[in-house]
């Protein structure tokens, strides 16, 4: 099956700065979607990708979808503590079904 | 709307019970899916269905039972409940299935526990 690599599995950073992470697959996607998931809560679409070489902004974050289809990296600039949870990539190839990658549990200090 | 709602919020169950996993949607969603969630994993994908009397297997689906009888419900049944399956359990819907993406709206979880 398709497989989803997600970097960095954890971050902890300081109020502020800026934060990187990363997708990368075995297989080609036709979309690419980031979500945040908050404690107790269900994940929640952040930004979606339709096309590869997108750039697209949402606030403070940004996400690009790779030029070879294969990945997608998200930035989050000037960390605030509500950034906190943990960031899932998730590829779509066909249909609505979707394939997640492990996540990124973020940790902000203020 | 309320969206996507699941009940319960928590269960612990003994090795071997059954139980059954609601999920509701009012917002007129063909799509609806389950999903459990387990650290360093991810999402993983149960059952899906593409609309009322249509479900389909997804990538761990061995355990679970589903139906969908109505658009707005589609229950996630464990048939003899075993440790393994302790997780947290999402169900999605999204509007339609079409060749590009249509928003999945997740519910708030239900957390599982098997004894």
């Amino acid at each position: 099956g398709q497989q989803l690599n997600q970097s960095p599995q954890s971050m902890f950073i300081q109020e502020g700065e800026d934060v990187s992470m990363n997708c990368t697959s075995s297989s080609i996607f036709n979309t690419w979607l980031w979500y945040k998931q908050d404690p107790g809560e269900g994940p929640v679409l952040l930004i979606a990708l339709y096309k590869a070489g997108e750039l697209t902004s949402n606030g403070r974050l940004t996400a690009q979808f790779g030029i070879t289809r294969k990945d997608s990296f998200l930035n989050i600039s000037a960390s605030i503590p509500s950034d906190v949870g943990i960031y899932f990539c998730a590829g779509q190839s066909s249909g609505s079904r979707l394939t997640f990658g492990e996540g990124t549990q973020l940790t902000v200090n203020p | 709307n309320a969206g996507v709602t699941q009940t319960p919020k928590f269960q612990v169950l003994k090795t071997g019970q059954s139980m059954t996993l609601q999920c509701a949607q009012d917002m007129n969603h063909e799509y609806m899916s389950w999903y459990r969630q387990d650290p360093g994993m991810g999402l993983r994908l149960i059952h899906y269905s593409v609309g009322a009397g249509i479900t389909d297997q997804g990538e761990v689906p061995n355990g679970y039972n589903v139906s969908r009888s109505t658009t707005e419900d589609f229950p996630l049944r464990l048939l003899s409940a075993a440790p393994s399956q302790t997780s947290v359990y999402f169900c999605a819907s999204s509007l339609t299935v079409l060749s590009s993406y249509n928003e999945q709206f997740f519910g708030p979880g239900t957390r599982l526990t098997v004894l």
